[in-house]
């Protein structure tokens, strides 16, 4: 079975500013996803980012980035600029493909972020 | 479009009370799941439909029955709810994988996740 870690329950980070959240998770598979989640006051799940494990190149997507590092079980979000509207929990989840059936996500405990102003 | 519409957006319900909670894509995602979400937790997996069979049972309790009368269309019937099932529940959808196995190139199967029905069990 595989198990998602965020470390930090709550930060906080001025706007403008850059922060890192962390997310560690533990498998025996060799082929599996990564996503980043947020999941802002509105409580609609946003999909932020993903990483294939078999890339070894780090995904971005515009102010987020990811710092994955396979060998060390590590999958942190970076996010650049800040603003306002970053304000939300953000979830790691972790996802083994499989066949001819849904796919299931493993969700870490969250990381509650506020941009303050 | 990459919307996942879900009805209502909240519940609130007796005991002895039957209802269902409505849940639509139109992106010809095969794979339509079901989570309770508990405030400030993350999400919990209840059922998984793949290809309008149902795939996945997380143990749920037999008060919650899901039902998949399409592949765009997946219902969540309640019945004899507990208040502890008070909760966020969330409908999500993905395109399903591919029965060949992965291969370097396939899209990923991210999730696409509904606004949720906030229900209340009184």
């Amino acid at each position: 079975a595989q198990t998602v870690t965020q470390s930090q329950p709550e930060m906080s980070v001025q706007e403008a500013e850059t922060v890192t959240l962390s997310c560690t998770y533990d498998t025996s598979e060799s082929n599996y996803y990564l996503f980043w989640y947020k999941q802002p006051p509105s409580r609609q799940m946003i999909l932020v980012i993903r990483q294939e494990a078999y890339k070894q190149q780090n995904a971005t997507e515009n102010r987020f980035s990811v710092n994955f590092q396979k060998a060390a079980k590590s999958f942190s979000l970076k996010i650049s600029d800040s603003q306002l509207g970053d304000t939300a929990m953000y979830f790691c989840a972790f996802m083994k493909p499989r066949y001819n059936a849904g796919n299931m996500l493993t969700f870490g405990g969250g990381t509650r972020l506020m941009v303050k102003p | 479009d990459t919307e996942v519409t879900q009805t209502p957006k909240h519940l609130v319900m007796g005991m002895t009370n039957k209802k269902s909670l409505k849940c639509e894509q139109h992106m010809g995602h095969r794979a339509m799941y079901w989570y309770k979400q508990k405030a400030k937790k993350p999400p919990e997996l209840m059922f998984v439909y793949s290809y309008e069979k149902l795939s996945i049972n997380e143990s749920v309790p037999s008060r919650f029955s899901p039902e998949c009368p399409n592949s765009s269309l997946l219902n969540l019937h309640l019945h004899a709810l507990q208040p502890e099932d008070s909760a966020l529940y969330l409908c999500a959808s993905s395109q399903g994988p591919s029965a060949k196995g992965p291969e370097a190139g396939q899209p990923p199967y991210e999730q696409y996740f509904g606004p949720g029905t906030r229900l209340t069990v009184t």
